[in-house]
């Protein structure tokens, strides 16, 4: 299995500011990595897919980048709304794997 | 718009049967599209526990291949879940997914859209 390692797992920020979470694979996945945004009580949701395509309807505040086994999901201009968890999914094989997660807090 | 509604039994005893239904709407289950349960214990991360593909073909994740089944019916367009020889660990909020398979040598790409989820609890 391909293994996700996020990091941080959580973190805390104010509005307004540029915060960014890592997704390291434990071994190449190309392109193939998808952030997700879970708000509480709510399932997940796509935010960014193909490593850096936005999906339709998120802010372009949120920008992923990467390639292989480092992958990096920025927000800026941080808004009290982002305040949820982020994971990040591989594609490359099967089992689908998902990063451990990041909890996102506004300070 | 696409949606999915899981339904299914909230409750189940220790060793017994988990079986879940998801209902699409707003689509085809018949497309090119593939479609996956994923499970997330409370206060956990994301498991994906299958996909099943309108051919009826299934992979699973080998931490569960043992005790699942995946499968569909095109002409209510559902699909289910059965998850037999459950634990106290099988408690999980239960989502069903679809990916749409925009990279079609993938089975699986991005998983949009989830389910509301449901709320599984394992116990006597």
């Amino acid at each position: 299995d391909i293994q996700m390692t996020q990091s941080p797992s959580s973190l805390s920020a104010s509005v307004g500011d540029s915060v960014t979470i890592t997704c390291q694979a434990s071994r190449d996945i190309g392109h193939h990595l998808n952030w997700y945004q879970q708000k509480a009580g709510k399932a997940p949701q796509v935010l960014i897919y193909d490593v850096f395509k936005v999906q339709t309807g998120v802010p372009s505040r949120f920008v992923g980048s990467g390639y292989g086994t480092e992958f990096t999901v920025t927000i800026n201009n941080l808004q009290p709304e982002d305040i949820a968890t982020y994971f990040c999914q591989q594609y490359e094989s099967l089992p689908i794997t998902f990063g451990q997660g990041t909890k996102l807090e506004i300070k | 718009q696409m949606q999915l509604r899981e339904s299914g039994s909230g409750l189940v005893k220790p060793s017994q049967t988990l079986s879940l239904t998801c209902a699409v709407s707003g689509g085809s289950i018949a497309s090119s599209s593939s479609w996956s349960w994923v499970r997330q214990a409370p206060g956990k991360g994301l498991e994906w526990i299958g996909y099943v593909y309108q051919s009826g073909t299934t992979d699973y994740n080998p931490s569960l291949k043992s005790r699942v089944s995946l499968s569909l019916d095109k002409s209510r367009n559902q699909f289910f879940l059965k998850l037999t020889s459950l634990t106290a660990a099988d408690t999980a909020i239960y989502y069903c997914v679809r990916s749409p398979r925009t990279a079609v040598e993938k089975a699986i790409d991005r998983f949009d859209p989830w389910g509301q989820g449901l709320l599984v609890t394992v116990s006597s």
